[in-house]
């Protein structure tokens, strides 16, 4: 079974643009998780979408925004980017349903610089 | 805000020691993940515990839950280079829907 794939894998943007961020999740996993990796903050949380709807948020600005598509695959915008939004973005999919919620399985993740 | 402190950040270690990697909450988690994450990639699933008291092994890897579901620790038996890695705990809370919540990792180097 193939596991999550992210693309792209490394993107360089300038700051005040915008950027998209693609996922499509594991073969049959309906719940999409976006999380940003920093060195100083660690594994943040984004959010989570299941069956087209963010299901949880975390504590980010709304510059930072997603979807998920009919057939799960999920993409996360960022816009008027900041020097700081520099970071490992990853997904991480999962079946999504109550009593199976419990293991995530990440993407390599897109490696963002802004400049 | 929940926080998952892990300790220790960093550890080097010569191969064949023993190590024990500790993840503790003021909060009951739901269920705690393990991952391990090496450089360029994204984060692997080593294994989830659920009940209080559960320990789980993997190898030369075990894991345990505590009794009050609030921490959890990661022993290595032996440690070997190929150990080498960033290992992650994270877990759920009863109040936090289907998010987890990341401890800030233990960078781990086991030199030949």
């Amino acid at each position: 079974k193939a596991g999550v794939t992210q693309t792209p894998r490394y993107l360089i943007k300038t700051r005040g643009q915008q950027v998209t961020l693609s996922c499509s999740p594991i073969s049959g996993h309906r719940s999409v998780s976006w999380y940003q990796q920093t060195p100083g903050q660690g594994l943040q949380f984004l959010f989570e979408y299941f069956s087209e709807t963010q299901r949880n948020k975390g504590n980010f600005p709304g510059r930072f925004s997603g979807r998920q598509f009919s057939n799960s695959r999920s993409e996360m915008n960022v816009s008027t980017l900041e020097l700081g939004d520099s970071a490992l973005y990853l997904c991480a999919s999962s079946l999504g349903l109550a009593e199976y919620s419990y293991e995530q399985y990440f993407g390599p993740g897109t490696r963002l610089t802004v400049t | 805000t929940q926080l998952l402190e892990q300790s220790p950040q960093f550890l080097s270690i010569q191969e064949g020691e023993n190590l024990t990697v500790y993840c503790n909450s003021s909060s009951v988690f739901s269920s705690l993940q393990w991952y391990r994450q090496e450089p360029g990639e994204g984060p692997v699933l080593l294994v989830t515990v659920v009940t209080g008291g559960e320990v789980k092994k993997l190898k030369r890897l075990t894991f345990q839950f505590g009794d009050a579901r609030k921490d959890s620790s990661l022993h290595i038996t032996a440690a070997q280079p190929g150990d080498t890695g960033l290992y992650l705990c994270a877990g759920y809370y009863n109040n936090a829907g289907n998010m987890l919540t990341f401890g800030g990792g233990t960078r781990l180097m086991v030199k030949p």
